[in-house]
């Protein structure tokens, strides 16, 4: 089964400063989906940024961009000029891309960013 | 273009009683997938429905049910409510095929007392 750790419960950055959001990932699969999703306290989820696994170069969204190593089975997340507004959980998840019907969003625990003035 | 809506937004129900939350996906979206969002247990996957199918399924007990309409509006069901079921069930919406993305609505947050 599919599993996605993110091993930083917590993480602080000051405004306008960048930081980076851990994940590693299990899996048997050569094929998948990698995503970094936002939940703000209104609880609505965001979707950030997206990876194909079969794209070697790395997703960037804006201020948003990831650190996809496949080998290592890890998918960062880097936070660049930081704002108030991004201050939110942050979920990785992980979705097969073939496997049959199985669409299915396996997610990390997710990590609490809190941003600084 | 409309988000996808969830009704109701905010639920208290005594154990043992049902619910029926309800979840409207974005237009054109024909799938739709269900979540349950608790601080133990983060999020897991209930099950998805597609073109009025489940397709795939959660490891849930079978007191959560669910159904998709022709329409593709979906609603999901709980009977003989559990304190533990008190959690955020998020909705999703999804194009047909294997690219795609899921876009979330604001979830149901049921309490159960």
């Amino acid at each position: 089964a599919q599993t996605v750790t993110q091993s930083q419960p917590e993480m602080s950055v000051q405004e306008a400063e960048t930081v980076t959001l851990s994940c590693t990932y299990d899996t048997s699969e050569s094929d998948y989906y990698l995503f970094w999703y936002k939940q703000p306290p209104s609880r609505q989820m965001i979707l950030v940024i997206r990876q194909e696994a079969y794209k070697q170069q790395n997703a960037t969204e804006n201020r948003f961009s990831v650190n996809f190593q496949k080998a290592a089975k890890s998918f960062s997340l880097k936070i660049s000029d930081s704002q108030l507004g991004d201050a939110a959980m942050y979920f990785c998840a992980y979705r097969p891309l073939s496997g049959g019907s199985n669409y299915k969003l396996t997610f990390g625990k997710g990590t609490l960013l809190t941003v600084n003035p | 273009k409309a988000g996808v809506t969830q009704t109701p937004r905010y639920l208290i129900k005594t154990r043992g009683q049902q619910v029926t939350l309800s979840c409207s996906p974005i237009s054109g979206h024909r799938s739709v997938s269900w979540y349950q969002q608790t601080p133990g247990q983060g999020l897991q996957f209930l099950f998805e429905y597609f073109s009025e199918t489940q397709r795939n399924k959660g490891n849930f007990p079978g007191r959560f049910s669910g159904r998709q309409f022709s329409n593709s509006r979906s609603e999901m069901n709980v009977s003989t409510l559990e304190l533990g079921d008190s959690a955020l069930y998020l909705c999703a919406s999804s194009l047909l095929g294997a690219n795609y993305e899921q876009y979330f609505g604001p979830g149901t947050r049921l309490t159960v007392t």
